[in-house]
Formats: structure tokens, sequence, C-alpha cells
């Protein structure tokens, strides 16, 4: 079965700062792969999202991930946080032969520090 | 544009009692599916459709129920609530369940006490 960790509970970095997100998961294929964000009070919204080719990828409001398969890691980025930066990140994992349906991390709280 | 809609926003109920959380979106979306939040434990699929006509358990199903009334449509009712069903419920819906390329699009949550 499909797994994901998102190690960081909670991240806090000051505006201005770099942010990196930790996402590992678990699956013999090829997973696809997805970020989202919840705003406090709303539902989710995607960020990004990999299913193959580059391993880079970018997303909106600035951030990008990277997929690493020999870590088995998607690990989402952002140069320069602003405050409206400040929500929770959810790391997803799908597959096909898992019918699509996406497994969630347990999610990164992040506080951004004036 | 309203996307997802979810009713209530928010419900407290007492132990037994049953209630029913409405989902209705208007993207002409195939598949809808219900998950639960938890600290610490992200999103948990409880039960999806994959198109009007279908439902299927997804990983936490146990004190739910489902009908998928049209395509419009995806509701969730619990019929004797449990403190353990305390959570925050959310509907999504897709375009398609099997195409690999979808994204989920989410209501802005129900928030669900059970004394």
């Amino acid at each position: 079965a499909q797994s994901v960790t998102q190690p960081d509970i909670h991240i806090t970095v000051s505006e201005g700062a770099s942010l990196e997100l930790r996402c590992n998961y678990s699956y013999g294929a090829t997973p696809y792969l997805f970020w989202y964000v919840q705003s406090p009070g709303q539902g989710l919204q995607l960020l990004l999202k990999y299913f193959s080719g580059d391993t880079l990828v970018q997303g909106i409001k600035g951030f990008e991930a990277e997929f690493k398969r020999s870590q088995s890691s998607f690990n989402l980025r952002k140069p320069s946080v602003h405050w409206s930066d400040a929500a929770e990140y959810f790391c997803a994992v799908g597959a096909r032969a898992a019918g699509n349906k996406l497994t969630f991390g347990g999610g990164t709280r992040v506080l951004v520090k004036p | 544009n309203a996307g997802v809609t979810q009713t209530p926003k928010f419900q407290v109920l007492k132990t037994g009692q049953s209630m029913t959380l409405q989902c209705a979106q208007d993207m002409n979306h195939n598949s809808m599916y219900w998950y639960r939040q938890d600290p610490g434990m992200g999103l948990r699929l409880i039960y999806y459709s994959a198109s009007e006509g279908t439902t299927d358990k997804g990983e936490v199903p146990n004190g739910y129920n489902v009908s998928r009334l049209n395509k419009r449509e995806f509701s969730l009712r619990l019929e004797s609530a449990a403190p353990s069903q305390t959570s925050v419920y959310f509907c999504a819906s897709s375009r398609l369940l099997e195409a690999t390329n979808e994204k989920l699009f989410f209501g802005s949550g129900t928030q669900l006490s059970v004394l």
C-alpha cells in the first residue's frame, strides 16, 4: 500500500527566508505526487503535481518541488516566503494501480514570523 | 462559480444522533469524494463515487453511508454518531477518477463535534 510521511509537523520561518517542506513516500511503482495547501478555515488547493518528465516542477504562488526517485522524496520549496504563505501543507501520492485515489501525509503547519 | 459547496459548516451532535452532510459541485465532475481530517493524520478517504450511480468504500468507511443522488450531489450520513467521528469533513470532486492528470477540488469543510 502507498504511504506518505511528512516528518515536520510544524515549521516556523521568517518572512523573506527560504522554506523547504519534506515529503517521503512509499510505493513500488512510479507514483503521482501532489502538494496541496490549506489556508485556515478553507479547503485544500492544489499547489503543484508531478506525473512524469522533468523532476523539478513549478507550481502556483512561487512554489516548486523536486521528485527524487532514489530518495523517495518530493520536497516542496519556496525561495522567499510571504506572510500569506502561513498555512498547512499536505503532500499526497496517487497511483493508477490504487485506483488513482490519493493518500495524504499528516501535514506540515507553517508559521511565518514578521 | 461556486465550485464545491458543503453544508452545514458547523454541527454539534449528541452521541447516537444521526445527520447528513450535503455536498454539491457545479463543475460537471464525474467523481466525488468524502474525506475526514484529523490532527496529524492528514486527510483520510471515507467513501468515493467514481461516477454517478456508483459508490465505493475508502480507507475509513465504518460508521458512514453515502448516496450519490445525481451527478452534482454526494451526501454523507452518520446513522448513529460517536465521539470518534468528531472531525473536519471535506467533500471533493474531480473530472475523472481514472485519469492520471486530475486534481481534486475541495469544499470548505464541515466541522463536526460529537459529544
